[in-house]
């Protein structure tokens, strides 16, 4: 069966960094591209970053570029995405998600991310 | 990169009747790899449809997928009261994944 659980979200100052981690389980891991989603309070759906399944690949909003960077470690299973410089609008909780090889869509339950002082 | 457009913003119907939300890609969908997702307040969103037309598991067959290429289509055949709620989009086919802005069935 096909898990993937995130940690890391919690409250963080305006300005700080976090970490967020995604565990996945019941699936080659490393054979498939992920992804970062996220959804502000009141606010629709907003893809984050993206990386290859060998990782060499990753793509960023540009509401996010040059302040996350998605990263993976294949002999951990595990996804994650480094946020600094966060702002208020970073608010949001996240979800790891994936295409998978049926054709459908995959996504973790999510980790609450609040940028407050 | 793909920018998705719903329409329309909010369609406002009772319970019994059909709703139809439209979803339109400004390039093509790679393999029709087009999502829908239903959102109540409080909640996560929850998967509807895959690959434009496939139900997901657990989903009842009064919401239908259908379309390719730019244009698809969502179909609720009768509106149960547990219906009204937002929709999103999503194409996943190729990367940078896109959703739509979300598009309201309210009474």
């Amino acid at each position: 069966e096909v898990q993937l659980l995130e940690s890391g979200g919690g409250l963080v100052q305006p300005g700080g960094s976090l970490r967020l981690s995604c565990a996945a389980s019941g699936f080659s891991f490393s054979s498939y591209g992920m992804n970062w989603v996220r959804q502000a309070p009141g606010k629709g759906l907003e893809w984050v970053s993206g990386i290859s399944d060998s990782g060499v690949t990753t793509k960023h909003a540009d509401s996010v570029k040059g302040r996350f960077t998605i990263s993976r470690d294949n002999s951990q299973n595990t996804l994650f995405l480094q946020m600094s410089s966060l702002r208020a609008d970073d608010t949001a909780v996240y979800y790891c998600a994936m295409r998978t090889s049926g054709g459908t869509v995959f996504w973790g339950q999510g980790t609450l991310v609040t940028v407050s002082s | 990169e793909i920018v998705l457009t719903q329409s329309p913003g909010t369609l406002s119907l009772s319970p019994g009747e059909r709703a139809t939300l439209s979803c339109r890609a400004s390039q093509s969908v790679s393999s029709n790899y087009l999502a829908w997702y239903q959102q109540k307040p409080g909640q996560a969103p929850r998967l509807l449809i895959y690959g434009a037309s496939s139900r997901a598991t657990g989903i009842p067959d009064r919401f239908s997928g259908s379309g390719s290429g730019t244009d698809f289509t969502l179909t609720i055949s009768r509106l149960e009261p547990e219906d009204f709620a937002v929709y999103y989009c999503q194409q996943y086919g190729s990367s940078p994944w896109a959703f739509g802005q979300g598009a309201k069935v309210e009474v």
